[in-house]
């Protein structure tokens, strides 16, 4: 069946870059997404990838795409305290949407 | 920005009351879902609707029950609740089309219902 799979924590410092790791297994997924979710919230999209693109970006943001190993990264360059939050990574399946368990970014003054 | 709304934010309530949370949003979306988190932070799929009249279940079990009378309205009962049924509860809508390969959810809010 569908998976997708996400470390569970991150701790980073103010200012450094903080990199996101998600692994899926439908190999047929066509979109794969990131969302965002702060305390107390629901979840908020931050940016999406087609499936016959390598690499995204978007101001702070860049997602990279390994189809071969199904392998998607987000990155947050220069980040900041109000990056902290759960960073949930998804992919369209034969269900609307498989939501990884989501990775808790903790950042560091 | 997606306008979807949840009500209540939060709720306590005792066990055995009926409880209905409601999810509306005013951008026209065929597609509604229900999510429940627990906390853990992983999201279960447990009711989703195509549209008007369309209602389905979702990955997780639930005794909860939903229905899709107008389009920008699903709103999901819970006839008894219990201790159990302690999470927090996500609705999301989306434009795409049956089938489409994507599938861009907005959420609301959120309702956290606790059950004494």
């Amino acid at each position: 069946g569908e998976d997708v799979e996400q470390s569970l924590f991150l701790s980073v410092r103010e200012g450094d870059s903080s990199v996101i790791n998600c692994t899926y297994t439908d190999s047929s997924s066509t979109y794969l997404y990131w969302y965002k979710q702060e305390p107390g919230a629901g979840l908020q999209l931050l940016t999406y990838i087609f499936s016959n693109m390598d690499m995204k970006q978007d101001q702070r943001l860049t997602v990279l795409l390994n189809k071969k190993d199904k392998h998607l990264s987000l990155r947050i360059a220069d980040t900041q305290t109000g990056d902290s939050a759960i960073y949930f990574c998804a992919e369209r399946g034969n269900t609307p949407l498989v939501f990884g368990k989501g990775t808790r970014l903790s950042v560091i003054a | 920005e997606a306008d979807i709304y949840q009500t209540p934010r939060y709720l306590v309530i005792g066990t055995g009351k009926k409880i209905t949370l409601e999810c509306s949003q005013t951008m026209g979306h065929d597609k509604m879902y229900w999510y429940q988190q627990d906390p853990g932070m992983e999201l279960h799929l447990i009711h989703y609707s195509y549209g008007v009249n369309s209602t389905e279940k979702g990955d997780l079990s639930s005794e909860s029950t939903v229905s899709r009378i107008r389009t920008e309205h699903f709103p999901l009962t819970l006839e008894s609740a219990r201790p159990s049924h302690t999470s927090q509860y996500l609705c999301a809508s989306s434009a795409a089309p049956w089938r489409s390969p994507q599938e861009t959810q907005y959420f609301g809010p959120g309702t956290r219902l606790l059950v004494l």
